[in-house]
């Protein structure tokens, strides 16, 4: 299996453009997370879908940010306007939750974004 | 409010010796927790877990502890060689939950 997968792996780009960020989970899990890296808080999570619909989104800072799960194999999240403070590194993660047991999530390779 | 605290965010240690790492939590809910390494441009990567029905799991070179009474669990990794070099997350989750609550990260260096 690949992995995870994410796109694009760096994006830079000014503030107030749109920015969005794809991810393929690995196939067959299903759950699937978005996660913001910053210094100061470390990895926190933004959103998660399971079977492709939102199960929790507080952790979205707010409206300019968005995220869909059209189908199992793929998700976006979408930043717009952009704004220099959204500058982080995200990372989507996926899972296979078993009844009664534990998540283990595999992360893909993050996407660094950097807006000017 | 930062349940899962990594106090240290960096710790450097001469190869060959241990290495702790600390991860501290206030949501007495939690019953699972993971610790996770990351390399520089990838993504965290799953490295050891332990439920609170235990107090250790080893695997290999490393071993968590958990002590439930004070909320904190440690690390350990004997010996340290150069690829554990890397930032390390600690994360835990409620029993049943599906979400993941991250620490800060802590930036082992290990020295040659």
């Amino acid at each position: 299996d690949a992995g995870v997968i994410q796109s694009p792996r760096h994006e830079v780009t000014e503030m107030g453009q749109e920015v969005t960020l794809r991810c393929k989970p690995i196939s067959g899990h299903d759950y699937l997370f978005w996660y913001r890296q910053t210094m100061m808080r470390g990895l926190e999570l933004l959103i998660y879908f399971n079977n492709n619909v939102p199960i929790d989104d507080s952790g979205m800072p707010e409206d300019r940010f968005s995220a869909k799960m059209p189908n199992a194999s793929f998700s976006t999240l979408k930043i717009q306007p952009s704004e220099p403070r959204d500058s982080a590194v995200y990372f989507c993660a996926s899972s296979l939750f078993p009844a009664g047991g534990y998540n283990e999530q595999f992360f893909g390779p993050g996407t660094r974004l950097t807006v000017l | 409010d930062q349940q899962v605290k990594q106090n240290s965010p960096s710790l450097s240690v001469q190869e060959g010796r241990i290495s702790i790492l600390n991860c501290d939590y206030t949501n007495s809910m939690f019953d699972y927790f993971l610790w996770y390494k990351k390399y520089p441009a990838e993504g965290p990567t799953f490295l050891i877990s332990i439920s609170s029905i235990k107090d250790k799991n080893e695997d290999g070179r490393f071993t968590v502890f958990l002590n439930k009474s004070a909320k904190h669990l440690s690390l350990h990794i004997v010996p340290s060689q150069p690829g554990d070099s890397a930032v390390y997350f600690c994360a835990a989750s409620e029993k049943g939950a599906q979400k993941l609550v991250f620490g800060q990260g802590t930036r082992l260096t290990i020295n040659p």
